[in-house]
């Protein structure tokens, strides 16, 4: 199985400034990492698919890098609905794709 | 506009039976294969089942191989999650989303199992 580390677990911010999230696989997942984002009580909501692709509708604010086995989620301006959890997603061994754990973006 | 909207989450007993329902509206839902992914209370996302687009074909995480049953209706755009022998430890929220190549890209709102006695 495929083992997604999210870093930090909590990361404290104030509007309008810029966020980056880690996200590390155990294993070369190539670019098959998606990123999503879950305000309480919601679904997840796609960002990012394979690793640098904004999913439709999605602000150019949210950008994703990285490859093999290091990918960053960066928020470039925090606005106050940016404020949820966000996770990482692998679809390298499709259908078992495995999630991180969640970064849990909150305001400073 | 896509829709998914899951149904049957309740309240069972250890043991029990239960059977969620995915209906899906705004695309065409032969063509995609379909997930089911839970979140346990205050817990991380589990990917628990995807039902192929073709016939027959069903996959499932270890942790509920040989309990849960993944289905759909093609005609009435419908996916199923038949759960049985329930456990404490599936109380979630369990969510479906379709599938556009590996990617959960639309999710339904939810529908929560509790298993306790």
């Amino acid at each position: 199985e495929i083992v997604l580390t999210q870093s930090p677990a909590t990361l404290s911010l104030s509007p309008g400034e810029r966020a980056t999230l880690s996200c590390r696989a155990s294993q070369s997942v190539s670019s098959y990492l998606a990123w999503y984002q879950q305000k309480s009580g919601q679904a997840p909501r796609l960002l990012i698919y394979d690793a640098s692709n904004r999913a439709t509708g999605i602000p150019a604010r949210f950008s994703g890098s990285g490859s093999g086995t290091d990918f960053t989620l960066t928020i470039s301006s925090l606005e106050p609905e940016d404020f949820a959890v966000y996770y990482c997603q692998q679809r390298s061994n499709w259908p078992r794709g495995t999630f991180g754990q969640g970064t849990k973006l909150e305001i400073k | 506009e896509v829709q998914l909207v899951e149904s049957g989450g309740d309240l069972v007993q250890p043991g029990g039976s239960l059977r969620l329902s995915c209906a899906a509206s705004g695309f065409t839902f032969s063509e995609y294969a379909m997930n089911w992914v839970r979140q346990a209370p205050g817990k991380g996302l589990e990917w628990v089942s995807t039902s192929g687009s073709g016939a027959g074909y069903a996959y499932y995480a270890d942790s509920v191989k040989g309990r849960f049953t993944i289905s759909r209706d093609n005609s009435k755009n419908t996916l199923y999650l038949q759960m049985n022998s329930l456990r404490a430890e599936d109380t979630a929220v369990y969510y479906c989303s379709k599938d556009t190549r590996g990617i959960p890209d639309y999710w339904g709102q939810g529908t929560l199992v509790t298993v306790s006695s």
